[in-house]
């Protein structure tokens, strides 16, 4: 067990709806990265908050958002969504802001667009 | 851009047999390197990281890995492997730059144990 927590494991929506995705980080870290793995793309890093604020961006769509609230959950919302969105939403968390970190990862949430 | 290169897609490895898993990077300075395992229907779960230091890195779970900046490679050893290994394997390299860190991962390496 990592400390990271995602909730819902698995997620069963239909194309063009919106979903919410949550993560709560191990305690004290203050970092929260979310990755997208899927069949066709793999593990890809979509994006970094810091203490509320976002620090990094990957390949996340324009249909993707995501935030980190004052309690240092993160919640990731994808909307119009596709069937290619169907893919293994893992959350990290890390600890260290400058130098490197070791990030620890969540179970995942599993989205299933139909 | 830093790249992955995980060359082996799949690989059958009897119990009690060694093991190698290859991992290829490709990054302008000094990587960070991590090797993660993943069993399925779980998370990711951290074996090993290099940062600096000794080259050869000891993990969880028997694993070790050699971090070769010659070769550009980080390849994942295990001298005797067990059924309970069997799960995919993600090396990733780590970019650090003004607190953004991101990993890029590799495409992994599905191991099998076969008795």
């Amino acid at each position: 067990d990592s400390g990271v927590t995602q909730t819902p494991k698995h997620l069963i929506t239909a194309t063009g709806q919106r979903v919410t995705l949550r993560c709560s980080p191990r305690s004290g870290d203050l970092s929260v990265y979310w990755y997208q793995q899927s069949l066709d793309q793999g593990l890809q890093f979509l994006i970094q908050y810091y203490n509320g604020e976002e620090r990094a961006k990957g390949n996340i769509l324009e249909r993707f958002s995501a935030q980190q609230f004052p309690d240092l959950h993160s919640e990731l919302n994808l909307s119009s969504l596709e069937l290619g969105d169907s893919a293994l939403y893992f959350c990290a968390s890390s600890v260290r802001d400058r130098g490197h970190n070791e990030q620890f990862f969540g179970p995942g949430t599993r989205l299933t667009v139909l | 851009a830093q790249s992955v290169t995980q060359p082996d897609i799949h690989i059958t490895v009897s119990e009690g047999a060694s093991l190698e898993l290859r991992c290829n990077y490709s990054y302008g300075a000094t990587p960070y390197l991590f090797w993660y395992v993943q069993s399925p229907g779980q998370g990711l779960q951290l074996l090993l990281k290099y940062f600096s230091g000794d080259t050869l890195v000891q993990g969880i779970k028997g694993f070790e890995a050699e971090f070769k900046r010659s070769q550009s490679s980080f390849n994942l050893r295990k001298p005797s492997v067990h059924w309970s290994d069997a799960a995919e394997y993600f090396c990733a390299v780590g970019v650090s730059n003004f607190g953004n860190e991101k990993l890029t991962f590799g495409t992994g390496t599905r191991l099998t144990i076969i008795p």
